[in-house]
């Protein structure tokens, strides 16, 4: 069974600009999570969507916001980037919401100049 | 403030050494995971554990789980270059009516040849 996938791994841009990542969780997973790593702060998780809804959301501004496709896959959007924005970007999938193991993505390295 | 807290942050120490590293928390948590994190990669997830006072082991590597649920550990006997990595932990708690994963900060372990 294929892990869970993410694009693209790297990415630089500009602050002011917005920004793309996208998730595709394990085969029967329907629940997406989203995570920023960075060194200071360790995971902080975004949001979790399952079955195309987002059930929970964590302590971050508008400009971050994600959604769900009917097959699973998710996309978060950053909007007017800001330097405090790069870290990596992990995506984790699991297969219901009973069990808490989660299958992380290798993650999107964003670095805003 | 951490809900969990992971120590130490840092850990290095020579090949063939025995090591404990501890995930400690005030709050009681229905299960806590443990993850391993290599450089540039997504955790990946090593154990779960659900019952107070339960051990399980994976090779060298044994995990604790506190009697009060509140706390854990990780022992690592005879630590080999291949263990370095990000170790981190992570347990479900109820936020707005809905399970959410939080994770500790982690404890950074390198294994010197």
């Amino acid at each position: 069974k294929a892990g869970v996938t993410q694009t693209p791994r790297y990415l630089i841009k500009t602050r002011g600009q917005q920004v793309t990542l996208s998730c595709s969780p394990i085969s029967g997973h329907r629940s997406v999570s989203w995570y920023q790593q960075t060194p200071g702060q360790g995971l902080q998780f975004l949001f979790e969507y399952f079955s195309e809804t987002q059930r929970n959301k964590g302590n971050f501004p508008g400009r971050f916001s994600g959604r769900q496709f009917s097959n699973s896959r998710s996309e978060m959007n950053v909007s007017t980037l800001e330097l405090g924005d790069s870290a990596l970007y992990l995506c984790a999938s699991r297969h219901g919401t009973s069990s808490y193991e989660q299958y992380f993505g290798p993650g999107t390295r964003l670095t805003v100049t | 403030t951490q809900l969990l807290e992971q120590s130490p942050q840092f850990l290095s120490i020579q090949e063939g050494e025995n090591l404990t590293v501890y995930c400690n928390s005030s709050s009681v948590f229905s299960s806590l995971q443990w993850y391993r994190q290599e450089p540039g990669e997504g955790p990946v997830l090593l154990v779960t554990v659900v019952t107070g006072g339960e051990v399980k082991k994976l090779k060298r590597l044994t995990f604790q789980f506190g009697d009060a649920r509140k706390d854990s550990s990780l022992h690592i006997t005879a630590a080999q270059p291949g263990d370095t990595g990000l170790y981190l932990c992570a347990g479900p708690k109820l936020v707005g009516g809905y399970q959410k994963v939080t994770f500790g900060i982690g404890t950074k372990l390198q294994v010197i040849p």
